[in-house]
């Protein structure tokens, strides 16, 4: 069965290094996700992507952000200077079509020092 | 503002002692409601989707419900693998996210 890969799946650094997090998502799927989920609290929606450009974000990803499809398989997240309060697992999803179910990766544990 | 949530918190139950789980939700225009497990430090498990209010989907000890305020998980004769968090997502006509509520942490004690 066809799943979202996500690597690395645990990433310790230092506040204000750059860190990036990468989704291999389903290969047939054409729209991206990015959500994150800190520790004990809700997941919440990050940004979309579709046909190589943002569809919509939300008022976290704010210029320290970025994501890219660098090829016709990745999927990549980008932190510029991390924070403290950027720890949190960031997970990618994946799905056929605007109103179709979105698939989930394991996630990317992210600790940031 | 599209908002979800979830009751109760946590639910404790004996193998086999069946029980539901509840999402209200209040969206401008449900395009979909999902409902996803998650065992502790893993990614969102897909469980179902419901589109309209009168649908109802099913799968081994589950079935999920919707209304056009809420949707219920009913576990039937839970055993001690369904342990986890249930977690409910609604997908509005505003936007392709998808909001989610704070889930309900299922134990089933053998």
């Amino acid at each position: 069965e066809p799943e979202v890969t996500q690597t690395p799946s645990h990433q310790v650094t230092q506040m204000g290094q750059e860190v990036i997090l990468r989704c291999v998502p389903i290969s047939n799927h054409l729209y991206f996700y990015w959500y994150r989920q800190i520790l004990g609290q809700k997941v919440e929606f990050l940004v979309s992507f579709y046909n190589n450009e943002i569809s919509e974000k939300s008022e976290i990803f704010d210029d320290q952000f970025s994501v890219e499809r660098p090829d016709g398989s990745n999927f990549t997240l980008k932190i510029r200077s991390t924070k403290l309060e950027d720890s949190a697992m960031y997970f990618c999803a994946s799905s056929s079509g605007r109103d179709g179910t979105q698939y989930f990766g394991p996630g990317t544990r992210l600790l940031v020092l | 503002e599209d908002q979800v949530t979830q009751s109760p918190e946590a639910l404790r139950l004996q193998e086999g002692e069946s029980s539901s789980l509840n999402c209200s939700y209040t969206v401008s225009g449900l395009r979909g409601l999902f409902w996803y497990r998650q065992d502790p430090g893993k990614g969102p498990e897909f469980l179902f989707t419901l589109y309209s209010a009168g649908e109802e989907k099913e799968k081994e000890r589950l079935k999920a419900t919707l209304t056009k305020k809420e949707s219920f998980l009913h576990i039937t004769a839970p055993k001690p693998e369904d342990s986890a968090t249930y977690l409910c997502a609604v997908l509005s006509s505003n936007t392709g996210k998808l909001i989610f509520g704070q889930g309900t942490t299922l134990q089933v004690k053998p």
